[in-house]
């Protein structure tokens, strides 16, 4: 079975341009969440879905970043304008189960900011 | 205000010897943990869980412990081999019906 599935792996954009990842998860699994990574922060939640639909948002950092899971195979991270201190590691995870047991990742997105 | 710590950013360790990696929760109410590793370029990976009810968790090499008055649990991985160079991550959620809580994670050096 395929895992999760991120594109692009990396992406080096200029400040001010729309930034799109993308996510498909492994079928089947009702959950869905993106994840970001620095070495300040660690791994921080940003959202996550259940059933399609976003159930918390709360760890999305600004108004700039939104995402959106218009069905059961595909999510996406938007930012807009994207800034250098966007540059990180993004991962997209899901879980068949439940919200707080394991979590399948994806190989995340590794987006640079000039 | 981190809720679950992993206070050493590092950890080097020679090949056959034991690797103990620690981490600290302050939230009481957490009473599921689990351990991912994550090598370079790739997502992190499912290790190892246990749960409240218990204070010990095998799986071949691998063995997590829980002290829940201390609020600390610890991975142990007998013997290290050189594979095992890796980030590892400590997480917890309450019941599973929280989402995780990560550590900021600890990377560990096996050398032959």
């Amino acid at each position: 079975d395929a895992g999760v599935i991120q594109s692009p792996r990396h992406e080096v954009t200029e400040m001010g341009q729309e930034v799109t990842l993308r996510c498909k998860p492994i079928s089947g699994h009702d959950y869905l969440f993106w994840y970001r990574q620095t070495m300040m922060r660690g791994l921080e939640l940003l959202i996550y879905f259940n059933n399609n639909v976003p159930i918390d948002d709360s760890g999305m950092p600004e108004d700039r970043f939104s995402a959106k899971m218009p069905n059961a195979s595909f999510s996406t991270l938007k930012i807009q304008p994207s800034e250098p201190r966007d540059s990180a590691v993004y991962f997209c995870a899901s879980s068949p189960v439940a919200l707080g047991y394991e979590q399948y990742f994806g190989p995340g997105t590794r987006l640079t900011v000039t | 205000d981190q809720q679950v710590k992993q206070n050493s950013p590092s950890l080097s360790v020679q090949e056959g010897r034991i690797s103990i990696l620690n981490c600290d929760y302050t939230n009481s109410m957490f009473d599921y943990f689990l351990w991912y590793k994550k090598y370079p370029a790739e997502g992190p990976t499912f290790l190892i869980s246990i749960s409240s009810i218990k204070d010990k968790n095998e799986d071949g090499r691998f063995t997590v412990f829980l002290n829940k008055s201390a609020k600390h649990l610890s991975l142990h991985i007998v013997p290290s081999q050189p594979g095992d160079s890796a980030v590892y991550f400590c997480a917890a959620s309450r019941s599973g019906n929280t989402p995780l809580v990560f550590g900021k994670g600890t990377r560990l050096s096996v050398i032959a």
